[in-house]
C-alpha cells in the first residue's frame, strides 16, 4: 500500500472549516484514500473514503486532487467534539486488506 | 443495536501469564481484524481473517495468537512470548471482499501486565 504523508498537528477555531491535508504522491490507480478518527481512549471511527471522485456525507468532505497524489479532508464547521487524531490511509482494491495507520494528524478545536 | 463488542475494557495480569481478548460482532461481517496501539502511535497489525477458519499474520503477530471457529468471533490470546503486552488493543470488522468497504471498529481492551 502507498504511504501517506500529515502533518503531525493542526489547531482550527470553533466553527471554521477544518481543512485537513494528507499527501499521498506514491498511489496506484487501484487504491483508495480512507480518512478515520479517533478520539482519545476510543476505537477509530470511520468518515470517508474515495477512489478519484470527491466525496460528500454527513461528516465531511473530501477533495482529491486530479493526479491523485494528495487529498483534503474538510470539516465544514469544526466544533469542539472533532478534536481528535484523523488518520489518512491508503488501500489497495485487492482483497479485503487491512488498513495500515501512519500517526495521523492530532486536530485541536479551540473555543 | 449491531456492533463489535470487545470485553473487557480494561484487563489485568501478572507477567507470565496467557490472556485472551475477547471480539464479537453482529454485523454479519466476513473479515475480522486485531490491531494493538501504544502510546502516541498508530495502531499496528497483529492477525487478520477474512473468512471463517483462516487468518494471516499481520505485521507483529510474534508472540500472538488467533482462532476464527465461528464468523462472529475472533478472540485474541496474548501469550507469555510477548515481550511487551501492555498496549491497547482494538479489534475491526468489515463486511465484503474488496478495498470499498470500511473496517468498523470496536472501542478496544486496554491491557496492562505487571
Amino acid at each position: 500500500d502507498a504511504k501517506t504523508t500529515q502533518p503531525p498537528s493542526m489547531d482550527c477555531a470553533e466553527g471554521r472549516a477544518a481543512n485537513l491535508p494528507c499527501n499521498h504522491s506514491t498511489i496506484s490507480g487501484n487504491e483508495y484514500v480512507y480518512w478515520y478518527r479517533q478520539i482519545h481512549s476510543q476505537g477509530p471511527q470511520y468518515i470517508i473514503h474515495g477512489l478519484k471522485n470527491n466525496e460528500t456525507n454527513e461528516m465531511a468532505s473530501l477533495i482529491i486532487t486530479e493526479d491523485r497524489k494528495s487529498s483534503t479532508l474538510i470539516l465544514p464547521h469544526a466544533t469542539l467534539r472533532d478534536t481528535a487524531v484523523y488518520y489518512c490511509i491508503v488501500r489497495s482494491y485487492s482483497g479485503n486488506t487491512p488498513l495500515v495507520f501512519g500517526k495521523g494528524t492530532r486536530l485541536s478545536v479551540i473555543a | 443495536d449491531g456492533g463489535i463488542t470487545q470485553s473487557p475494557k480494561y484487563l489485568f495480569r501478572k507477567e507470565g501469564q496467557n490472556v485472551t481478548l475477547s471480539c464479537e460482532q453482529n454485523l454479519n461481517h466476513d473479515a475480522m481484524y486485531w490491531y494493538r496501539q501504544d502510546p502516541g502511535q498508530g495502531l499496528r497489525l497483529i492477525y487478520y481473517s477474512q473468512i471463517v477458519n483462516d487468518f494471516q499474520k499481520g505485521d507483529i503477530a510474534e508472540g500472538y495468537s488467533v482462532s476464527r471457529e465461528k464468523k462472529e468471533s475472533f478472540p485474541l490470546t496474548v501469550t507469555s512470548a510477548q515481550k511487551n503486552p501492555t498496549a491497547f488493543y482494538l479489534c475491526a470488522s468489515s463486511p465484503r471482499q474488496g478495498a470499498d468497504s470500511p473496517l468498523h471498529f470496536g472501542n478496544g481492551t486496554r491491557l496492562t501486565v505487571t
